[in-house]
């Protein structure tokens, strides 16, 4: 079944510690994208990739840092300068175009 | 004022009531239209996308895109209790490398058997 895994579903993280979360696609979509949901907030992009090798900042990436060595492969380093790390952890992915983004499950990450 | 706004709810409906889920935007630019369903602790799945002005049916879901208005609508006709889950608007501008999405904040529906 093709899809949009997301692993771990929780993850912990102490004081000062960097956390890394895994997002692999088998959609073979060009484009994958990282979000955070809030309680009674909306969806806000932290990073976007629209090519292997290349991504660009969203609208809160202070604190967040992403890689794209591979197609299907988005992975998101928490680092320990996100002061307010709790949250829930979306990725998304979509072909090139106009087309729409899908997503993963979710990784929902809380402070020791 | 936000980029879109939607009301929060929470929805309480009984079974097989048609629902009426709303989001207004302030820019004109946008032109793809999205609804997408949230149950609990689950990544949004994709429900109606759109584009432009007008109506989209599927199924049990009609999206409706008012653009002289900048005002989009889901409605859920003979909701069941399955439907219960928090609906999220989202929309973007056409064209170019952006892809970014603006969302509403959700809004949460309880069908009631």
């Amino acid at each position: 079944d093709g899809g949009i895994t997301q692993s771990p579903k929780y993850l912990f993280r102490k004081e000062g510690q960097n956390v890394t979360l895994s997002c692999e696609q088998n959609l073979n979509h060009d484009a994958m994208y990282w979000y955070r949901q809030d309680p009674g907030q909306g969806l806000r992009l932290i990073y976007y990739s629209q090519i292997v090798n290349d991504f660009q900042k969203g609208d809160i990436a202070e604190g967040y840092s992403v890689s794209r060595e591979k197609k299907e492969s988005f992975p998101l380093t928490v680092t320990s300068a996100q002061k307010n790390p709790t949250a829930f952890y979306l990725c998304a992915s979509s072909s090139q175009g106009d087309q729409p983004q899908h997503f993963g499950d979710g990784t929902r990450l809380s402070i020791l | 004022q936000k980029e879109v706004e939607q009301d929060p709810g929470p929805l309480s409906v009984p079974e097989g009531a048609i629902v009426s889920l709303n989001c207004t935007y302030s820019n004109s630019a946008f032109q793809y239209f999205m609804w997408y369903r949230q149950y609990s602790r689950k990544g949004p799945e994709l429900l109606m996308y759109t584009y432009s002005s007008g109506n989209k049916e599927d199924g049990r879901f009609t999206a409706q895109v008012d653009k002289s208005s900048k005002y989009i609508s889901l409605f859920i006709r003979d909701s069941q209790p399955s439907d219960s889950a928090t609906y999220l608007c989202a929309m973007r501008v056409s064209g170019g490398s952006n892809y970014k999405l603006t969302f509403g904040k959700g809004t949460l529906l309880t069908v009631n058997p």
